[in-house]
């Protein structure tokens, strides 16, 4: 079955340093990836979405990369503020539908 | 604005006693999803409706059921809720249409906790 990890649990960088998040899949490749900011007690919310024949999209502070060849996305955040600390899911998003998520990163933003 | 609304925001129920939960949409999205989220888990996909057309997932215990009955609305029924069934429930809404996807808006989610 199909196994999406995400590099870690938790990431703890400095306010300003650029914060590059992992999201790496088994089996075959989703058409769409993901990524959404979730807040503790609160529902995801959907940052960027990137198609299978794309190899990066960007959105202000945000980058997203896509690599099928190694099942792998990275997701970063440059210039990162205390604000932007909270859980971050990459989701792999099939034809069908089908919408899987990973367990998250749990990002802290230290001032 | 337009958005995803659940209902309650915190669920207190009895083990073994019927409840429901309920997610509104202003958005007018094709595709509503329910999905179980444990504490530091992914979310989990319980099923979801495209249109009205219902799409379990294989791994969905009986125990859980909904409906939508229209575009607005969709509810989760949990017919007898175990304590391994306290979670947080999340509605999410989607617009499908064939080769153009759309990131997924997701209520706040209702905390579930069953004693």
């Amino acid at each position: 079955s199909q196994k999406i990890e995400q590099n870690s649990e938790a990431l703890n960088i400095q306010e300003g340093k650029t914060a590059t998040l992992t999201c790496n899949y088994t089996n075959y490749s989703p058409a769409y990836l993901q990524w959404y900011r979730q807040d503790p007690g609160r529902g995801p919310v959907f940052l960027l979405l990137i198609r299978e024949n794309e190899k990066e999209k960007r959105k202000e502070r945000l980058k997203v990369t896509f690599d099928t060849t190694l099942k792998q996305s990275l997701f970063h955040i440059t210039a990162s503020q205390p604000a932007d600390s909270a859980t971050y899911l990459c989701a792999l998003l099939y034809n069908n539908n089908d919408m899987r998520f990973g367990a998250g990163t749990r990002l802290t933003v230290k001032p | 604005d337009a958005m995803v609304i659940q209902n309650p925001r915190y669920q207190v129920t009895q083990f073994g006693k019927p409840v429901t939960l309920s997610c509104s949409q202003t958005l007018n999205h094709n595709v509503m999803y329910w999905y179980q989220q444990k504490s530091s888990q992914a979310p989990k996909l319980l099923f979801h409706y495209y249109d009205k057309d219902f799409n379990n997932e294989a791994d969905t215990p009986d125990n859980f059921q909904s409906r939508r009955p229209n575009t607005s609305f969709c509810f989760l029924d949990i017919r007898s809720p175990g304590l391994g069934d306290a979670a947080m429930y999340l509605c999410a809404t989607s617009s499908w249409t064939p080769g153009d996807r759309g990131g997924y808006t997701f209520g706040s989610g209702t905390r579930l906790t069953v004693v």
